[in-house]
């Protein structure tokens, strides 16, 4: 059974740009989260999709954003990029939204460098 | 809102060393706890986890838990590592309808 896929797994871009990344579910998962990865904060969640529907959203700013389709694969995109930007974006599947155990299957991640 | 912390930062240790990594939370409800463990160049995986029942719970690769529900705590135990050990370790922990949280993280290093 194929993992959580996530592209591109390395990007480079320059501030002010946007990025959009991608990530497709085990098959049969219907919820998608989306979580930050840096060195000095960890894992920081930033939303979580279920059913093509945001069902929770962590505290970033607006030009975070992101969207799930029919075949529960979602895309994340940061608008207007900034240094701080930089860091590892981890998308996690499972079978049921927050209402569930929690237990999540993580992608390798999108490495993102902003210069 | 759910914190989780993770008291050490950089745990450097020797082979066959024991190892016990501490994890804290501070919403004292029902929750669901997690160790997920990260190797270089790999992706997050789950270690263990705990619902309910025994507050002792196993692991893969001989990692164990235990929830102490009136510490808050959910410390993780090896009794003898490995180098091949050497990952971060992320603690998490879900409470109710709301995300899973993680800890900042401990970066194992495991020295022959």
């Amino acid at each position: 059974k194929a993992g959580v896929t996530q592209t591109p797994r390395y990007l480079i871009k320059t501030r002010g740009q946007q990025v959009t990344l991608s990530c497709s579910p085990i098959s049969g998962h219907r919820s998608v989260s989306w979580y930050q990865q840096t060195p000095g904060q960890g894992l920081q969640f930033l939303f979580e999709y279920f059913s093509e529907t945001q069902r929770n959203k962590g505290n970033f700013p607006g030009r975070f954003s992101g969207r799930q389709f029919s075949n529960s694969r979602s895309e994340m995109n940061v608008s207007t990029l900034e240094l701080g930007d930089s860091a590892l974006y981890l998308c996690a599947s499972s079978w049921r939204t927050s209402g569930g155990t929690g237990e999540l299957f993580f992608g390798e991640g999108s490495r993102l460098t902003v210069l | 809102a759910q914190s989780v912390s993770q008291h050490n930062h950089h745990v450097i240790l020797s082979e066959a060393a024991s190892l016990e990594l501490g994890c804290n939370y501070s919403y004292g409800g029902t929750v669901n706890l997690f160790w997920y463990v990260q190797y270089p160049g790999q992706h997050l995986q789950l270690l263990l986890k705990y619902f309910s029942g025994d507050p002792l719970v196993k692991g893969i690769k001989g990692f164990e838990a235990e929830f102490i529900k009136s510490k808050f705590s959910f410390n993780l135990r090896k009794p003898s590592v490995q180098w091949s050990d050497t990952a971060e370790y992320f603690c998490a922990v879900k409470t109710g309808n709301t995300p899973l949280v993680f800890g900042k993280g401990t970066r194992l290093s495991v020295i022959a």
